[in-house]
């Protein structure tokens, strides 16, 4: 079945680096656009990039334009999200879900990971 | 960019009911309007896309309607699973959510 498997996730200060990864099975990776989406600690979804099935286009939330990189590998089909100048309103549970077509133009996620969380804190 | 006002915040309801949720956008888009279940501890989980389509193995007592900026979700008779956070999205936008909670 389709499965997504975030890893990466940890405690991090303030302005350093981290790099999620996104490990897909269960469907052909290389056909269909795949997005970010995170959750603040109690709070609700915030979509944060989406690319492109061959990593062509990419767009991102206003939040983490400049500062977030989304990029994939279709030929370990895994998505990456490189997060640098981390903020403590960073901190979320980081979903990777992919998009139903191959361009990035978000249209629903289907389906989900299980999340990783990225606590930004000194 | 599109901002999606969910109602009710929360809504208070015994197994066995009816529940509608409602997700108003601030401009008309499209028709690629979602809805989402999430509970504790879960990733959110696709209950309908294109407004009116129930995703894979979503049972029929979930419903989607609506078009242009008004939007509907209908649970035609709460399940003891039913209840959970229930969130609309439409392209880069999700809505804040509605809880449905047992009352």
């Amino acid at each position: 079945q389709m499965q997504l498997v975030e890893s990466g996730g940890g405690v991090v200060q303030p302005g350093r680096s981290l790099r999620l990864s996104c490990a897909a099975s269960g469907f052909n990776f290389d056909d269909y656009a795949m997005n970010w989406v995170r959750q603040a600690p109690a709070k609700g979804l915030e979509w944060v990039a989406v690319v492109s099935y061959d990593g062509s286009d990419r767009y991102y939330a206003d939040s983490v334009r400049g500062r977030f990189t989304i990029s994939r590998d279709n030929s370990k089909n895994t998505l990456y999200l490189q997060m640098s100048s981390l903020r403590t309103e960073d901190t979320a549970v980081y979903y990777c879900a992919r998009d139903p077509f191959i361009v990035a133009t978000i249209n629903w996620f289907h389906p989900w990971g299980q999340g990783t969380l990225v606590t930004v804190s000194s | 960019e599109i901002v999606l006002t969910q109602s009710p915040a929360t809504l208070s309801l015994s197994p066995g009911e009816r529940a509608t949720l409602s997700c108003r956008a601030s401009q008309s888009d499209s028709s690629y309007l979602a809805w989402y279940q999430q509970k504790p501890g879960q990733a959110p989980r696709l209950l309908i896309y294109d407004a009116s389509n129930r995703a894979t193995g979503i049972p029929a007592r979930f419903s989607g309607s609506g078009s242009g900026t008004d939007f509907t979700l209908t649970i035609s008779s709460l399940e003891p699973e039913d209840f959970a956070v229930y969130y609309c999205q439409q392209r880069r936008s999700f809505g804040g959510g509605t809880k449905v909670e047992i009352k």
